[in-house]
């Protein structure tokens, strides 16, 4: 079965410092991995998507994640942070089924002090 | 271009009730995914519909139930409803070519409160 393990149910950073939110899947089959954000109050919106392409994967925002085999991992990081960041972050890999579910970390919360 | 809609925006109902949530799909979208996201959780997969068929369940009990329509709307129905449906649940359109790596857009949710 894939699923995905997100380290750090929440995590502090000042404004235009490094962001790293940190990702593990468990795959048996090349996996789809995603990073989702999370406004209060709203919907799932797409950051970037790993599909077989490229390892280093940009997404808006600033943001971009490493796929990295060897260590099954998939970390969000984004050079300089800024207070419109705070938000729900969620890794996502999609399922072996031909249903494509998305499987959803737990989720972190990303803060930013001023 | 429009994106998914969900109504309503918010729901409160009692233990036992049913209730019906509705999602417009994207335009062009033919699939439907329905996810149930727990206060302090990550969304989980409760089914998906595709071209008005079941394609996919998660491990939900057969009270959730769906529906897709031929514009490729849909509505998800939770009968005999129970505390623990608290929740906000988020419906995601794609267009589904067997391609597993096609976007899924979510829309905003319904809150639904169980009282």
């Amino acid at each position: 079965a894939q699923s995905v393990t997100q380290l750090g149910s929440h995590v502090s950073v000042s404004e235009g410092a490094l962001v790293l939110l940190r990702c593990n899947y468990s795959s048996s089959v090349p996996p789809y991995l995603f990073w989702y954000v999370q406004y209060p109050n709203q919907g799932l919106q797409l950051l970037l998507k790993y599909t077989s392409a490229a390892t280093l994967v940009k997404g808006i925002n600033g943001f971009e994640a490493e796929f990295k085999k060897s260590e099954t991992s998939f970390h969000l990081t984004k050079p300089s942070a800024h207070m419109s960041d705070a938000a729900e972050y969620f890794c996502a890999v999609i399922g072996a089924s031909s249903a494509s579910k998305i499987i959803f970390g737990s989720g972190t919360r990303l803060s930013i002090r001023p | 271009e429009t994106g998914v809609t969900q109504s309503p925006t918010h729901l409160i109902k009692t233990r036992g009730q049913q209730v019906t949530l509705r999602c417009s799909s994207q335009s062009g979208h033919n699939t439907v995914s329905w996810y149930q996201q727990a206060l302090g959780q990550g969304p989980q997969f409760i089914f998906q519909y595709y071209r008005e068929e079941e394609n996919g369940r998660g491990n939900f009990p057969p009270r959730f139930s769906g529906l897709q329509f031929p514009n490729y709307s849909s509505e998800l129905n939770v009968n005999a409803l129970e505390l623990d449906d608290s929740a906000l649940y988020l419906c995601a359109s794609s267009l589904t070519s067997g391609r597993a790596g096609n976007e899924q857009f979510f829309g905003p949710g319904t809150r639904l409160t169980v009282l």
